[in-house]
């Protein structure tokens, strides 16, 4: 089956800049998962949707972090406006359902900030 | 909320040798343990996972063991090769949600 797809895979913008990462999860899997994680740190959970509704936004700086499923298949997380502190890699991943279980990553967008 | 602690941060190992890797939870709820190995610049994957209900679970030379009591769980692993030279990453989840909370990462080398 096809895993889980992100782009951009790199992405580099100045400080103050609005940037937007896309996610596809793996076909069928109900739950979405937007994570961040900064160099040589493990990734931290910035939002869970269980099919298109938030399950969990606790640890998403909404001030600046929004994100979205539209359909309850693809999702967006934008970032506007970005600061330093907001380079990291962005990992997406999706599971089945909102049981415990395993969570399956995609390849990460590598975000810059300038 | 759930605060997972991993130690070490870093080990060196010859080829064969085993390695092990420790984490603390804080969450006495929790009850799901995945492991994740994260080789540089990959995504992270799935190495072997145990819930609250198991003591110890094995996969061919990967074994983990969960001491509920204690909130600790470990990563044993046997007969290093280079391949597994990777950061490992232990991570602690509860029912409601499967929200994993990782630790810090322990990033493994193997000699030769």
């Amino acid at each position: 089956e096809a895993g889980v797809a992100q782009s951009p895979r790199y992405k580099i913008i100045e400080k103050r800049q609005s940037v937007a990462f896309w996610c596809n999860p793996i076909s069928g899997h109900a739950t979405l998962y937007w994570y961040q994680q900064i160099l040589g740190q493990g990734p931290k959970l910035l939002i869970q949707f269980q099919n298109n509704g938030v399950v969990d936004d606790s640890q998403l700086p909404k001030d600046r972090f929004s994100a979205e499923r539209l359909k309850g298949v693809d999702s967006t997380l934008k970032i506007q406006p970005a600061k330093l502190e907001d380079s990291a890699v962005y990992l997406c991943a999706s599971s089945p359902g909102s049981l415990v279980g395993e969570q399956f990553f995609g390849p990460g967008t590598r975000l810059t900030v300038l | 909320g759930e605060n997972v602690e991993q130690h070490p941060s870093t080990l060196s190992v010859q080829e064969g040798d085993s390695a092990v890797i420790k984490c603390t939870y804080s969450d006495s709820a929790s009850n799901y343990f995945p492991w994740y190995k994260q080789e540089l610049g990959k995504r992270p994957q799935l190495i072997i996972d145990i819930r609250s209900n198991v003591g110890e679970k094995k996969d061919q030379r990967i074994a983990v063991t969960l001491n509920k009591t204690a909130k600790h769980f470990s990563l044993h692993i046997t007969e290093t090769q280079p391949e597994d030279s990777a950061v490992y990453f232990c991570a602690a989840s509860r029912e409601g949600g499967n929200k994993l909370t990782f630790g810090t990462g322990t990033q493994l080398k193997v000699e030769l």
